[in-house]
């Protein structure tokens, strides 16, 4: 079965600082792994994602995510973290052994950058 | 263009009842997908449409069920509904069939169903 890991539940960072919000997964094949962001009552909208290539993704927003195949981790960075960037995130994957292309979705990681 | 328009946005039901919810995927998107996001558990795969057909379920019973129009809305109705069917329904759809690899969803702003 494959799965997508969440460790930390919330994640509190300065504005100007660096963020990193940590994913890692376990899936059969190749991995195909995902970034979404989900602003209160909003439904998620998608920030970047990992097919194949080079091991760091730019997105929207300054979002960038590495995908480190030895550590199963793909995690989400940006350099100087906003105010506005506060929200909630969700890493999803799926492997292309898995039969299924259905994303899996960790629980979420809540980003509060403090003024 | 539009986004993926879900109704009801709040849906408040007592126990037993059935709830109804509808989603209308952006325009050119054949498939349709429904997320339960529970508080704490993340988002858990209900329902796959696409073309009219159910193509994927996720570990749920079959009191949740859903159809896809010849338009390609969807309906997902939940029956006997119970307190922790109480979550934030998204519907989120995309242009090809099963993968995101080349098409990511595009997700609603979810229906907040509550059973009392």
């Amino acid at each position: 079965a494959q799965s997508v890991a969440q460790p930390e539940d919330q994640v509190n960072v300065a504005e100007g600082n660096p963020l990193t919000v940590k994913c890692t997964y376990s899936v059969s094949g190749n991995p195909y792994l995902f970034w979404y962001v989900q602003y209160p009552n909003r439904g998620l909208q998608f920030l970047l994602k990992y097919i194949t290539g080079d091991n760091l993704v730019k997105g929207s927003y300054g979002f960038e995510a590495e995908f480190n195949k030895s550590q199963t981790s793909f995690h989400l960075k940006k350099p100087s973290a906003l105010v506005s960037d506060s929200a909630l995130y969700f890493c999803a994957g799926f492997g292309s052994g898995a039969g299924s292309y259905q994303l899996t979705f960790g629980k979420g990681t809540k980003l509060s950058v403090i003024p | 263009e539009a986004g993926v328009t879900q109704s009801p946005t709040h849906l408040i039901k007592t126990r037993g009842q059935q709830a109804t919810l509808r989603c209308s995927p952006i325009s050119g998107h054949t498939s349709v997908y429904w997320y339960q996001q529970a508080l704490g558990l993340g988002l858990q795969f209900l329902l796959w449409y696409d073309e009219g057909e159910e193509r994927n379920r996720g570990n749920f019973p079959p009191r949740f069920s859903g159809r896809q129009f010849p338009n390609y809305s969807s309906e997902l109705n939940v029956n006997a509904l119970e307190l922790e069917d109480s979550a934030l329904y998204l519907c989120a759809s995309s242009l090809e069939a099963g993968t995101p690899i080349n098409s990511p969803l595009h997700f609603g702003n979810g229906t907040r169903l509550t059973v009392t």
